[in-house]
Order: C-alpha cells, then structure tokens, then sequence
C-alpha cells in the first residue's frame, strides 16, 4: 500500500512566523505535490517536483516556498504565514510518467493549518 | 467556463439506489481520467482511474465520452458507507492534474 505521510494533522500559528509542512512517501515515486483545498474552490496546486532538488510552481506559489533534498521528502515552507493562508494543505505523490502513461495521484492525510 | 465542473449536489438517494454523477471538461486534450472520494476533513482517496473502454470495480462503473467531454460515475445498491464527496480529477499532461469541486452524495437509511 502507498503510503503518504505528513508531519502535522492540526497547526495553529501567528501571523508572520514561518511554517513547515512535511511530507513522506515511501513509494519511490518521482512526481510530489503540495495543494491547498478551501471550501468553494476545489484542490490548488501551489508547487511540485518532479525530481530531487527540482521543483515548478502552480497556480498559486505566493508567499510558499518548498524544498526536495532527498527523493521521498517534500517540505512546504510559508515564509510569513498570513490569515489567508488558513486552509487545508495536502500532499500527494505519483509515479512519473512512463511511456506516456499518466499515473494516479496518492494523498496524505493532510494538515489543517490556522493563521490567527 | 470552468475546467471541469461537477454538480455540488448533495444527491440524497435511499440505500440499495443506482446513482449516477458526470463531470464534464473542458480541454479536448486531456489524457487521463480519475474518480476519488473525499469524506469529510479527510484527505482523497483514489476510487478508480477511468478508461477509454470504460471499467468497473463491484458496485461501481466509470464511463469516458471524449466526443461530449465527460466521465460518469455509476454506484449501484447504494450503501450508507458510500456517503462522502466524489471528486472528478481531469489530467491535461505530466503534472497537471485539474480537480472538480466535488459531488456531495448521501445515503439515507
């Protein structure tokens, strides 16, 4: 079974600290996402990787950062967390494309993060 | 025009009911097709990828229409259990993976 994990369930932190969100798969899988869900909108992707050390933004990268020193670690950083960073942040993580083949995505359990 | 839209719902069906939802998109080059479920404040799970030829797993059915740009998904014999969100996902190359917004379900005993 592929596994997703990620380092918090619940965060609670202040406008203006820096907050790191981590995530782990233990499927070798090349390809790992960081998405925001807020009700109405749907998943975001803010950034992926596709290999160690690379990295491309989404849609909404603003005020994130992320980091992939090793292939099944993912880390999303917010520099400066604002209130309207409040959300639910999950992690997924798939194989890379293969003869063209696109693959399912996987998902942690995800962490709900409060910007007070 | 979003790029993939599904109806909100919720769509209240008794147990042991046939339901069907669709979700339609917008980009006639997108390549592949998937259904998860979300319950809530819980992450996504992969229900089922969805084939040109169509394919079935138990109680459950996923169509792909490229003519009319859509999928479908049939739940046969309802269970309470089946009582969650069912998100659309819609991948239009490499990473980009474009998300419904979901269709709410409810069994009702």
């Amino acid at each position: 079974d592929v596994k997703v994990t990620q380092s918090s369930r619940y965060l609670v932190k202040r406008t203006g600290e820096k907050v790191f969100l981590e995530c782990v798969q233990d499927m070798d899988h090349e390809n790992m996402f960081w998405y925001r869900q807020d009700p109405g909108l749907g998943l975001r992707l803010i950034y992926f990787s596709y290999d160690v050390k690379m990295k491309e933004k989404g849609d909404i990268p603003e005020g994130y950062s992320v980091s992939r020193e090793k292939k099944e670690r993912f880390s999303l950083i917010l520099e400066s967390a604002s209130t309207n960073q409040t959300s639910m942040y999950l992690c997924a993580s798939s194989f890379g494309t293969r003869d063209r083949e696109i693959y399912e995505q996987y998902f942690g359990p995800g962490t709900r993060l409060t910007v007070t | 025009r979003k790029e993939v839209e599904q109806d909100p719902g919720p769509f209240n069906v008794p147990e042991g009911a046939t339901v069907a939802f669709n979700c339609t998109y917008s980009n006639s080059a997108s390549q592949s097709f998937f259904w998860y479920r979300q319950d809530c404040r819980k992450e996504p799970k992969l229900l089922m990828s969805v084939y040109s030829s169509g394919n079935e797993d138990g109680r459950f059915t996923a169509q792909l229409n490229r003519a009319s740009q859509y999928i479908s998904l049939l739940i046969r014999d309802s269970k309470l259990s089946d009582s969650a969100t069912y998100l659309c996902v819609v991948n239009e190359g490499t990473y980009k993976y474009i998300f419904g917004t979901g269709t709410r379900l409810k069994v009702l005993a």
